[in-house]
């Protein structure tokens, strides 16, 4: 059974580091790329990173660009988001999700299976 | 950068058809991916490459994308359709979520 379990969440002052972590199993994790989504409270979907299933190219959506750093241990089954510079907007559950690339396309890709997601909570 | 239009809310009778539309310019130039989320829970892909399902996900819902618009289709509405559904594109190699449309089943 595919899962995907995040971990690391909790209660920062703007301006901190967080480092988000997510367990995967029931896959060949290494031969997968792998996203972060947010979801603000009450609000809609945010794409946050991708990175590859090698993890030597990662991509990141303009708000986190220059702060969020995504990374993935193959040996560990685990991918990483590493937070830093956070400003109360952070504020969301960050999911994880892997990611799938389309057959007929190659630069699109849909997200087949999502954690349970964890809470950053921005606040002074 | 590049943006999804979606209804903040469509309502349907039980047994009706829904029709949750999703627009960006030269929308049919990209394969679009829609996930359903109910209250309280992770979001569910529904439909990926414009109208394929994967396994597991009922044969009432179905897609398409035509021209500057995807659209999420829902024949026979059933109470536990009601969800929160999302469409997804990529867009010069990042990923652009709709703001999300509401399926009340009245």
């Amino acid at each position: 059974e595919v899962q995907v379990l995040e971990s690391g969440g909790g209660s920062i002052q703007p301006g901190g580091s967080l480092t988000l972590s997510c367990a995967a199993s029931g896959f060949a994790f290494s031969s997968y790329s792998m996203s972060w989504v947010r979801q603000a409270p009450g609000k809609g979907l945010e794409w946050v990173s991708r990175i590859t299933s090698s993890g030597d190219s990662s991509y990141f959506g303009d708000s986190v660009k220059g702060r969020f750093t995504i990374s993935r241990d193959n040996s560990k089954n685990t991918l990483y988001l590493q937070m830093s510079s956070l400003r109360v907007e952070d504020t969301a559950l960050y999911y994880c999700a892997r990611t799938i690339r389309s057959r007929t396309s190659y630069t699109t890709y849909y997200f087949d299976f999502w954690g349970q997601g964890t809470l950053v909570t921005v606040s002074s | 950068s590049y943006e999804l239009i979606q209804p903040p809310s469509v309502s349907v009778s039980p047994g009706q058809t829904a029709t949750i539309t999703c627009s960006g310019y030269n929308l049919r130039d990209k394969y679009a991916s829609w996930y359903q989320q109910k209250p309280g829970q992770s979001p569910v892909l529904v439909i990926y490459q414009d109208s394929e399902r994967p396994a597991g996900i009922p044969e009432r819902l179905s897609g398409s994308n035509s021209g500057n618009t995807a659209t999420l289709t829902v024949i026979g509405t059933q109470a536990m359709d009601e969800a929160d559904y999302y469409c997804l594109v990529w867009d010069s190699g990042t990923a652009v979520f709709g703001g999300g449309t509401k399926l009340t089943v009245l």
